[in-house]
């Protein structure tokens, strides 16, 4: 167990619709980092928030938003999705932010868009 | 720019017989590097890094890499598999130098033990 807790594991949705996906950093780790696996395009970085503000941004479509909160989870929000957005979402912690330590990885949310 | 490249998309190893998953990298400057593996259905987990120092890194489960930076290469190594470690490995850099912090992944390696 990494310690980093994900929700929801499964959702199913349809086009055009939106989701939230909620993320729970490790106890004590100040960085959230939102990454999408899918079979394409293998793992793609998306964003990275440290203590509550963007650090930096990776190849996040503008339909996606995320935020980190005060008491340091963090939310990912996809709006008009797309067939194409079918895919595996993870969020993993760090206690810093210059990212020489190790990443901690949550068990994902797996998007199904139908 | 910071890129990964794994060559092989499948690695098949027997039992008991030394295995490497090769990774190359391109950043600029120095780079961190890492290994992570991944089990069904579950997120990736680090296995070990490189940061400075010696060129060979020892990391969990008896696995080890070594950073070859004439080569720009970070393969991974083990000495005698298991069945227990096939899954898929990811290969990721991140530069030094840079002000982007994230970490960027190969696009991972399938390994296969046999018995």
């Amino acid at each position: 167990d990494s310690g980093v807790t994900q929700t929801p594991k499964h959702l199913i949705t349809a086009t055009g619709q939106r989701v939230t996906l909620r993320c729970s950093p490790r106890s004590g780790d100040l960085s959230v980092y939102w990454y999408q696996q899918s079979l394409d395009q293998g793992l793609q970085f998306l964003i990275q928030y440290y203590n509550g503000e963007e650090r930096a941004k990776g190849n996040i479509l503008e339909r996606f938003s995320a935020q980190q909160f005060p008491d340091l989870h963090s939310e990912l929000n996809l709006s008009s999705l797309e067939l194409g957005d079918s895919a595996l979402y993870f969020c993993a912690s760090s206690v810093g932010d210059s990212n020489t330590g190790e990443l901690f990885f949550g068990e994902g949310s797996r998007l199904t868009v139908l | 720019a910071q890129s990964v490249a794994q060559p092989e998309d499948q690695v098949n190893v027997a039992e008991g017989n030394p295995l490497t998953v090769k990774c190359t990298y391109s950043v600029s400057g120095n780079p961190y590097l890492f290994w992570y593996v991944q089990y069904p259905n579950r997120g990736l987990q680090f296995l070990l890094k490189y940061i400075t120092g010696d060129n060979l890194v020892k990391g969990s489960y008896g696995f080890e890499a070594e950073f070859n930076k004439s080569q720009t290469s970070f393969h991974l190594k083990k000495p005698s598999a298991l069945v227990s470690d096939s899954a898929l490995y990811f290969c990721a850099v991140r530069a030094l130098d840079t002000g982007r912090r994230a970490l960027t992944f190969g696009s991972g390696t399938r390994l296969q033990v046999q018995p």
